[in-house]
């Protein structure tokens, strides 16, 4: 909603810079990793994800990378743009979505 | 076009009431989900549900009831015994209760619920 990017760490970036986000997760059996986007007033929206016997994929400017030896996730945005402004959420899954853990997501601001 | 409609977009409460919000999907999915989500913080889950006419709690379950009569549909009832009510609900569904191939988690755009 519209107060999620509050209190939230924030990363600021220039338009058509590159954008990464940072995620580290909490539970080393965690096999699955979803990257979600949020605008203000809105559901998040499925980015991309990524299982854990792989160490990086890419989509339309896009890329996740994941180092399962020290449980951390990353977002690569590349050329960033005003329409990436959101808050980002990385998600880890070991099982049925029922178990599905939420990071507290990173505000992403894209300044002209 | 296929998707997951919540409603009402804002609700106001005085304490003591029970609200409901609405869920409905389209999109054919069996797993339907309630998360709750407050400022600075990750997405928690409510109650899910897999299948119709089931439902199991999630992590914070105690002051909410759902239930599942329809496939297409999964309202969230949250009862004066919430004692801080006040946040942004989201509902979810997917195809499968778990991650495989294309099945994805799709959510709802929320509900925001703010007692007075």
């Amino acid at each position: 909603g519209e107060s999620v990017g509050l209190h939230l760490p924030t990363l600021s970036v220039q338009e058509g810079d590159n954008s990464i986000i940072n995620c580290a997760y909490s539970n080393s059996a965690s096999d699955y990793f979803i990257w979600y986007k949020q605008e203000s007033g809105k559901g998040p929206q499925f980015i991309i994800d990524i299982r854990s016997n792989m160490d990086k994929r890419q989509g339309q400017r896009v890329t996740v990378l994941l180092n399962k030896t020290v449980k951390h996730l990353s977002l690569q945005i590349a050329a960033t743009q005003p329409g990436d402004s959101a808050v980002y959420f990385c998600a880890e899954i070991n099982g049925g979505y029922n178990k599905l853990i939420f990071g507290a997501g990173t505000r992403l601001a894209v300044h002209p | 076009d296929g998707g997951i409609t919540q409603s009402p977009k804002y609700l106001f409460r005085k304490e003591g009431q029970n609200v409901t919000l609405s869920c409905e999907q389209n999109l054919n999915h069996d797993a339907m989900y309630w998360y709750r989500q407050d400022p600075g913080q990750g997405l928690r889950l409510i109650y899910y549900s897999q299948i119709v006419n089931d439902f199991q709690k999630g992590d914070i379950a105690e002051g909410y009831s759902v239930s599942r009569e329809k496939k297409e549909s999964f309202p969230l009832t949250v009862t004066s015994a919430q004692k801080n009510p006040t946040a942004f609900y989201l509902c979810a569904s997917s195809y499968r209760e778990g991650p495989s191939g294309a099945n994805v988690l799709t959510f709802g755009a929320g509900s925001r619920l703010t007692v007075l």
